[in-house]
């Protein structure tokens, strides 16, 4: 298993737009999450999907956000109507959830989004 | 609400010991991890204690966990050049496991 893989890595994009981000996970892990992370500032919490559930997701996250993890493995992330403010690295992780509630979150590379 | 701060940079000499500090407000968390983020890769966790441990030691690492104070901090001894990075401690208490992370230490080692 090679990681949390991401795709695409960049994506530029007009205002208006809509985006789609996809993230894989490490093969087996139940657990995955999504994060916005803007210059300067640590990793915010956007969603995490418990197998194929989406069990909470973020204020951050308005409604132009969506988030899928259809079959419990890959996941997506759109953004319809991107705006400026939208610009950030959105990373994924994925987790295996154990009895015990520690939680190791192994990180893909991220895909940094660009809204002009 | 939660929340986690952390100074913003932190510059040792080539060899110096580094220690970077974090505070944190919710009593609840379970666990709390110290992770790394190199430029164009990925964030690494380097280390994690529980929240029963003081003291958790690994390697050229060591974690110190103050509860009563909310106060963790990270030590690096024999710092090195590749150890430049960002540093971002991080608490997890709820059921989901989602992290909240702190705003990042930049640390610059200096040959």
């Amino acid at each position: 298993d090679t990681g949390v893989s991401q795709d695409p890595r960049h994506k530029i994009t007009k205002r208006g737009q809509n985006v789609t981000f996809r993230c894989d996970p490490i093969s087996e892990h139940n657990r995955l999450y999504w994060y916005r992370q803007t210059l300067g500032q640590g990793p915010e919490f956007l969603t995490y999907f418990q197998n194929e559930a989406q069990l909470e997701k973020s204020r951050l996250l308005s409604d132009r956000f969506s988030a899928e993890r259809p079959k419990g493995s890959f996941s997506t992330l759109e953004i319809q109507r991107t705006e400026q403010g939208d610009s950030a690295m959105y990373l994924c992780a994925s987790s295996f959830l154990t009895g015990d509630s520690y939680n190791e979150q192994f990180f893909g590379p991220g895909t940094r989004l660009t809204v002009l | 609400g939660e929340d986690v701060e952390q100074s913003l940079f932190l510059s040792v000499r080539e060899g110096d010991s580094s220690v970077i500090n974090c505070t944190y407000t919710d009593s609840s968390s379970t666990y709390l991890y110290w992770y790394k983020q190199e430029p164009g890769a990925g964030l690494q966790l380097l280390t994690y204690i529980f929240s029963n441990m003081d003291m958790k030691q690994d390697q050229r690492l060591t974690v110190l966990l103050n509860k009563k104070d909310k106060h963790l901090s990270l030590r690096i001894a024999d710092t090195q050049t590749g150890d430049s990075a960002i540093y971002f401690c991080a608490e997890s208490g709820s059921n989901t496991g989602k992290l909240i992370f702190g705003q990042g230490t930049t640390l610059q080692v200096k040959p």
